[in-house]
């Protein structure tokens, strides 16, 4: 089946320790998401690449970043992690910007 | 700026129908979409509305849009305990492009 895959489904860092949180899909489509999701919270919008085109939301801090080498794959990158940062983090794929998105499982990521 | 608002909690008895809420400040949203989610897991897209369209029934799910008022419902009828879950509403494909915002989320308790 067609999917949106995110490996690991939990990770565990200690703080200040960078971490790597991957994404791939099946579905061939051009745009790929990451959200951020706390607890009792809607998903936030991190950034998103349109193939390869990276749009960065002005409120995604530095610390985080995202690599899409090819189209069935993102990353996101956190390169100093701290305790406010653990979350569920989502991974969505679109095929067009207009279109409806796909959600993978989700990583949760958690800050020692 | 944009906004999209839900009732945090919504508790039903099982078989009766379930009607979850939600407004939205974008005018210009393309789509409106329903999400559902279960504990531990990604968002699961279970409907979604164009903006000219004011009903949209699948199955159990109706989904009912006052554009005037921005106000978006799903209900759903013969709600079962596996329906328990968040549900969130979203609007997208705006004058924005690829944003989607989403409310907090709905959180549904379906009593035997």
């Amino acid at each position: 089946d067609a999917m949106v895959i995110q490996n690991p489904r939990y990770q565990v860092t200690q703080f200040g320790k960078p971490v790597t949180l991957s994404c791939s899909q099946t579905l061939n489509h051009n745009v790929m998401y990451w959200y951020q999701q706390k607890s009792s919270q809607a998903p936030k919008l991190l950034f998103h690449y349109y193939d390869k085109d990276f749009n960065n939301e002005a409120d995604t801090p530095d610390n985080f970043q995202s690599r899409r080498p090819n189209t069935s794959f993102c990353f996101l990158d956190i390169r100093s992690p701290g305790l406010g940062d653990a979350a569920m983090y989502l991974c969505a794929t679109s095929r067009g910007a207009l279109d409806e998105q796909y959600f993978g499982p989700g990583t949760r990521l958690t800050v020692t | 700026g944009e906004d999209v608002e839900q009732s945090l909690f919504l508790s039903v008895r099982e078989g009766d129908s379930s009607v979850i809420n939600c407004t939205y400040t974008d005018s210009s949203s393309t789509y409106l979409y329903w999400y559902k989610q279960e504990p531990g897991a990604g968002l699961q897209l279970l409907t979604y509305i164009f903006s000219n369209m004011d009903m949209k029934q699948d199955q159990r799910l109706t989904v009912l849009l006052n554009k005037k008022d921005k106000h978006l419902s799903l209900r759903i009828a013969d709600t079962q305990t596996g329906d328990s879950a968040i549900y969130f509403c979203a609007e997208g494909g705006n004058t924005g492009g690829f944003k989607t915002i989403f409310g907090a989320g709905t959180r549904l308790f379906v009593k035997a």
